[in-house]
């Protein structure tokens, strides 16, 4: 298996602008997170879905951000409009279930200027 | 509410040598897993080992053993021989329906 797959690794964007990220979860599981990761506050949730379905996205800061997984294979997480304050390391993992081990992908760098 | 706590943000460690990370948790579940993650400079998070609370026998892999103490919410990671490629951040994790992770222990091998 491919494992989880993310794209882009790297993105420097002005401010302002709209912000996609992608990922390919593992065929097979059926729960999706999205994570975020800053040296300031560490591995935050924005949010998880479970069979495609958003269950909580209470992690995700504003109204800038929005997730959607149109089905079992792809997730996307958007920001628009960017602002520096949202570089970070943004990760997707995916998993059997909820509640159980994570695989990881290799993060998307997002770098806002 | 249910947090994760790793006291050490960083260790060093002379290579061959044992070192011990510690995590504290907090839950009021009788029956729950706990995982430590790896994350080299690579960035990508990799799990380093698993325990179900319910079993009383500390897991173990390789080098890599745990330390679990369920009624003092206890979850420490032993590294034994320690290499070179172990230096990385290790993160406890706790999952609940957030898989709530610790702050993180910066672990340096000295040569």
């Amino acid at each position: 298996d491919a494992g989880v797959i993310q794209s882009p690794r790297h993105e420097v964007t002005e401010m302002g602008q709209e912000v996609t990220l992608r990922c390919k979860p593992i065929s097979g599981h059926n729960s999706l997170f999205w994570y975020r990761q800053t040296m300031m506050r560490g591995l935050e949730l924005l949010i998880y879905f479970n069979n495609n379905v958003p269950i909580d996205d209470s992690g995700m800061p504003e109204d800038r951000f929005s997730a959607k997984m149109p089905n079992a294979s792809f997730s996307t997480l958007k920001i628009q409009p960017s602002e520096p304050r949202d570089s970070a390391v943004y990760f997707c993992a995916s998993s059997h279930r909820v509640i159980g081990e994570l695989f990881f992908g290799e993060g998307s760098r997002l770098t806002v200027l | 509410a249910q947090t994760v706590t790793q006291s050490q943000p960083e260790m060093s460690v002379q290579e061959a040598e044992t070192v011990t990370l510690s995590c504290t948790y907090d839950t009021s579940e009788s029956d729950y897993y706990l995982f430590w993650y790896k994350q080299p400079p690579s960035r990508q998070m990799i799990l380093v080992i698993r325990q179900e609370a319910y079993k009383q026998q500390n897991a173990t892999e390789n080098r890599f053993s745990v330390n679990f103490q369920k009624a003092a919410k206890s979850f420490s990671l032993k590294i034994s021989d320690s290499q070179l490629g172990d230096a990385a951040m290790y993160f406890c994790a706790f999952p609940n329906e957030k898989l709530t992770f610790g702050t993180g222990t910066r672990l340096t091998i000295i040569p």
